[in-house]
């Protein structure tokens, strides 16, 4: 699972809302992802870090902001959640050298209900 | 923009058979493809990495091929079993170095019965 975890596992909220989630890794990877998963979908690129404090947008961002101050933990917020945002979230991250160089692993995954 | 089609989107087969699943992307300039597996309520499993100079990759029963001139890849699954019963998923990676911003299909959902 390449020490992935993310918190919390499952979550209901209410419109309006202020939501994070939290993505942390324990082993250095420069590399890191947030991606929802709807059906019919797949899944999403959302933001993605190349380091601390270096992120930036992917193919659904509206609505979401992330931080990464640390290199083992990268946090995804809703600014004001919307039904719209009911999803599964996962996040990854990517190796940067040796025999699995490029390769994805991802978390567990989040469930956000929003209500 | 890159998409990526998987099918069948769902397949049921007699346990032991062999079978193969398809996935195809619009633009060949990709770096790398990775199949993963999804078992319901849980996470993605990588399960091969193909990068774009090769053409065929195998761990066990899996075996994924990739013609990038074609913008196809295969998952060839030997002697099946229920166990493998899962989502397959098919992603297409455009980056450098590690960094990868995959672009995911919408999966085959595979169910194998004894």
């Amino acid at each position: 699972d390449a020490g992935i975890t993310q918190s919390p596992r499952h979550k209901v909220t209410e419109t309006g809302t202020p939501v994070t989630l939290r993505c942390h890794q324990t082993e250095n990877h420069r590399y890191m992802y947030w991606y929802r998963q709807d059906p019919g979908h797949g899944l999403r690129l959302i933001h993605y870090s190349y380091g601390v404090k270096d992120t930036d947008k992917g193919e659904v961002s509206d609505g979401y902001s992330v931080s990464r101050s640390k290199t083992e933990d990268f946090l995804l917020t809703l600014e004001s959640a919307t039904s719209s945002q009911t999803s599964v979230y996962f996040c990854a991250i990517s190796v940067s050298g040796g025999a699995v160089a490029n390769e994805q692993f991802f978390g567990p995954g989040t469930r956000l209900t929003v209500l | 923009k890159q998409e990526v089609t998987q099918i069948p989107a769902a397949l049921s087969v007699p346990e032991g058979e062999n079978l193969v699943l398809n996935c195809s992307f619009t633009d060949s300039a990709i770096y790398n493809l990775q199949w993963f597996r999804q078992d319901p309520g849980k996470g993605l499993t990588s399960l091969l990495l193909i990068q774009s100079s090769q053409r065929e990759q195998t761990s066990g029963r899996l075996n994924a091929s990739l013609d990038k001139s074609s913008g196809r890849s295969t998952l060839y699954i030997a002697a099946s079993q229920p166990g493998d019963s899962a989502t397959y998923l098919c992603a297409v990676g455009g980056g450098q170095g590690g960094f990868q911003k995959l672009v995911f299909g919408t999966g085959t959902r595979l169910l194998v019965s004894p």
